[in-house]
């Protein structure tokens, strides 16, 4: 799996966008990003995943460079509960682990 | 059941002992992933099933550990000779290999204490 790069930290303002940064230079044609959050105490949650197209769902955004070297994603309207680590990963699909680094601390503040 | 599910959600256990952690994945996931997560640290790989077999086991730190899927569905996390270092939350995911774009659903995880 390639390797990604985040910032260890960052705050955003109740009801503002959060946008969580990743570099990923040396992923592969075959590898997707994929962003993961997680509460405290809880196990990691999936959030959304691209290729090289940008994305959006539910939860979040995904917009990928046309590179792909690197991505960002954003949470249109933070909420407190979005107070968490959000990490980010690139690897091919279906194709075994995931490897995790130590992600983005996001703390919401009111 | 609806999610991952794993037993024990605490274990708290002497150096030197044995422990057993299992994981119930989701239905029909063929894949199923152990993690290993210390506090303040990203969850680090142990080890991948994919049906009963071990497809990754490149993650367990030593012969300590070991894992087993015999029918394809619940795993079970075997720790021998528990040492200090081996606190931490055990956390599982399961995926569904096909038909899906291979999103990991993780369980609570289960905080192993060695006193």
């Amino acid at each position: 799996d390639a390797k990604t790069t985040q910032p260890p930290s960052m705050d955003c303002a109740e009801g503002r966008a959060a946008n969580l940064p990743c570099n990923h230079s040396t992923i592969s044609g075959n590898e997707y990003v994929y962003w993961y959050r997680q509460i405290h105490s809880q196990g990691p949650q999936y959030i959304i995943h691209g290729l090289k197209n940008n994305e959006t769902n539910e939860m979040a955004s995904l917009i990928i460079t046309e590179d792909r070297k690197s991505s960002t994603l954003i949470l249109p309207h933070a909420t407190l509960r979005d107070t968490a680590v959000y990490y980010c990963i690139v690897r091919v699909a279906n194709a075994g682990k995931s490897t995790f680094g130590d992600g983005t601390t996001l703390t919401v503040k009111p | 059941g609806a999610g991952v599910s794993q037993t024990p959600s605490n274990k708290v256990t002497e150096k030197g002992k044995y422990v057993e952690l299992r994981c119930d994945p989701i239905s029909g996931h063929t894949a199923l992933y152990w993690y290993r997560q210390s506090l303040g640290q990203g969850p680090e790989f142990l080890i991948y099933f994919q049906g009963t077999g071990a497809a990754d086991d490149s993650g367990l730190p030593n012969d300590r550990f070991f894992a087993v899927r015999p029918e394809g569905s619940v795993s079970t996390l075997k720790i021998q000779r528990t040492e200090r270092g081996d606190s931490a939350v055990y956390l599982c995911a399961s995926s569904a290999s096909v038909g899906g774009v291979g999103e990991l659903f993780f369980g609570e995880g289960s905080r192993l204490t060695v006193l």
